[in-house]
């Protein structure tokens, strides 16, 4: 089973780049790593998702070194609207095999002026 | 706004009580997922359904079940509520399994239940 583990909570300041690491050391050949962000009282929000190396979108990079056992969120010059928790969520998203789809406890981002 | 509607977004009831949260899910979705967030335990995946079908199952308590009706949408029945059933409940939905890769998955606002 996939347990993740995610630093508890983190501090930037607006313009730097932030990267968040997710440990997944027992992940699943089938399972696929994404990331959510949340604001408090809405539901989690997609953010990147991936399988292996690296993907980039319009907001943000996933990096996923070969062994797969951990990723690291990366975001971009940070701005005080991202302050918000990370989620990182790893599990058979394609045919969720067994229901093991298991979230990280969350990063809980604070942006400075 | 993510497509994905969940009502009602508070609930309010007694231990003992039974309650029905229902999810529609973005257009053209045909899985949907509900997932429980409390402060303990975080977020934990409970049931998926794809077209009206039980896909997995998570850690869904024998008290709670779930359903996906022909029109896609889903109800969770959470009953014999206890004290530590209180938590938001979020469904989310995604297209289902392509051969392009793993679907993205959509969370509505959620339903937060408080049992008293």
């Amino acid at each position: 089973l996939a347990k993740t583990t995610q630093p508890i909570s983190m501090d930037s300041y607006e313009g730097q780049e932030v990267n968040i690491t997710c440990s997944h050391n027992n992940i699943a050949t089938n399972d696929y790593i994404t990331w959510y962000q949340q604001f408090p009282s809405q539901g989690p929000r997609f953010i990147i998702q991936g399988y292996k190396t690296k993907v980039t979108n319009e907001v943000a990079s996933l990096f996923i070194p070969a062994d797969r056992k951990s990723s690291t969120l990366s975001l971009p010059r940070v701005s005080l609207s991202d302050t918000a928790v990370y989620y990182c969520l790893v599990g058979d998203l394609l045919y969720n095999q067994g229901g093991k789809l298991i979230f990280g406890q969350g990063t809980e981002l604070s942006v400075k002026p | 706004d993510s497509g994905v509607t969940q009502t009602p977004k508070h609930l309010i009831t007694a231990t003992g009580q039974r309650v029905t949260l229902r999810c529609s899910p973005r257009s053209g979705d045909l899985s949907v997922y509900w997932y429980q967030q409390s402060l303990d335990q975080g977020l934990q995946f409970l049931i998926q359904y794809y077209n009206g079908e039980e896909r997995a199952k998570g850690n869904i308590l024998e008290r709670f079940s779930a359903q996906q009706f022909p029109d896609l949408h889903s109800e969770l029945n959470l009953s014999s509520l206890e004290l530590g059933d209180s938590a938001l409940y979020f469904c989310a939905s995604s297209v289902g399994p392509s051969r392009t890769g793993a679907p993205e998955q959509y969370f509505g606002p959620g339903t937060r239940l408080t049992v008293t």
